[in-house]
């Protein structure tokens, strides 16, 4: 198994334009997430997915829009790109049962300038 | 809203010497997660805690989950250079299903050989 891979590793935008970061795990989980990092900040939790075709905004989501159209991937899109959306985005997923366990992509790190 | 504090933000130690980072969440909380950041990498899912008091050990690593279950600990004895990164403590959102996580901002670990 993969896991959790996320693309691209590392982009620089400029402010306005618009991307997506490509999700997809391999191990049949329904929870899906994406969550944003800041330097010396913890995880900020931008969208979710408890199942294909369902998805629910978390605490951060002004600037992303987010799809389930497979449980595999879980893309997410940054519409006219600012510089307060410079950082690290991990994606994760999961399965509901003890322990709760997320898995974590290796991120990407991303760059507006 | 609810937040999850961790104290210290920073702890350096002398290879050999003992670490604890604290976990105190403004709600009681179901259970707690604790994850681990390596430098440059993603959060990687170490335990979690559910019950009352509930102590568990991984070798070197001793984790307690308070009685109110508001507040957790990570002990590491005997540090050593492989324990260096972050260490995040992370709790159910208020009202959200368990796998939903608010995040702490993390313990930054660096053991000096």
């Amino acid at each position: 198994n993969a896991g959790v891979t996320q693309t691209p590793k590392f982009r620089i935008l400029k402010i306005g334009q618009s991307m997506t970061l490509q999700c997809t795990q391999d191990m049949n989980h329904n929870y899906m997430y994406w969550y944003r990092q800041d330097p010396g900040m913890g995880l900020k939790l931008i969208y979710y997915s408890v199942g294909a075709g369902i998805t629910d905004k978390g605490e951060v989501p002004n600037g992303y829009n987010v799809s389930r159209s497979t449980t595999e991937d879980f893309p997410l899109r940054l519409e006219l790109a600012a510089p307060s959306q410079t950082s690290v985005y991990f994606c994760a997923s999961g399965k509901q049962g003890l322990p709760d366990t997320q898995y974590f992509g290796p991120g990407t790190r991303l760059t507006v300038l | 809203g609810q937040q999850v504090m961790q104290i210290p933000q920073y702890q350096h130690v002398q290879e050999g010497e003992d670490f604890t980072t604290y976990c105190n969440s403004s709600t009681t909380l179901s259970n707690i997660q604790w994850y681990k950041q390596r430098p440059g990498g993603h959060p990687v899912f170490l335990i979690q805690l559910v019950k009352s008091g509930e102590v568990k050990k991984q070798k070197r690593l001793t984790f307690q989950f308070g009685e109110a279950k508001k507040n957790s600990s990570l002990h590491i004895t005997a540090t050593q250079t492989t324990d260096v990164g972050t260490y995040f403590c992370a709790g159910p959102m208020s009202g959200a299903g368990s796998y939903q996580l608010t995040f702490g901002k993390g313990t930054k670990l660096s053991v000096i050989p």
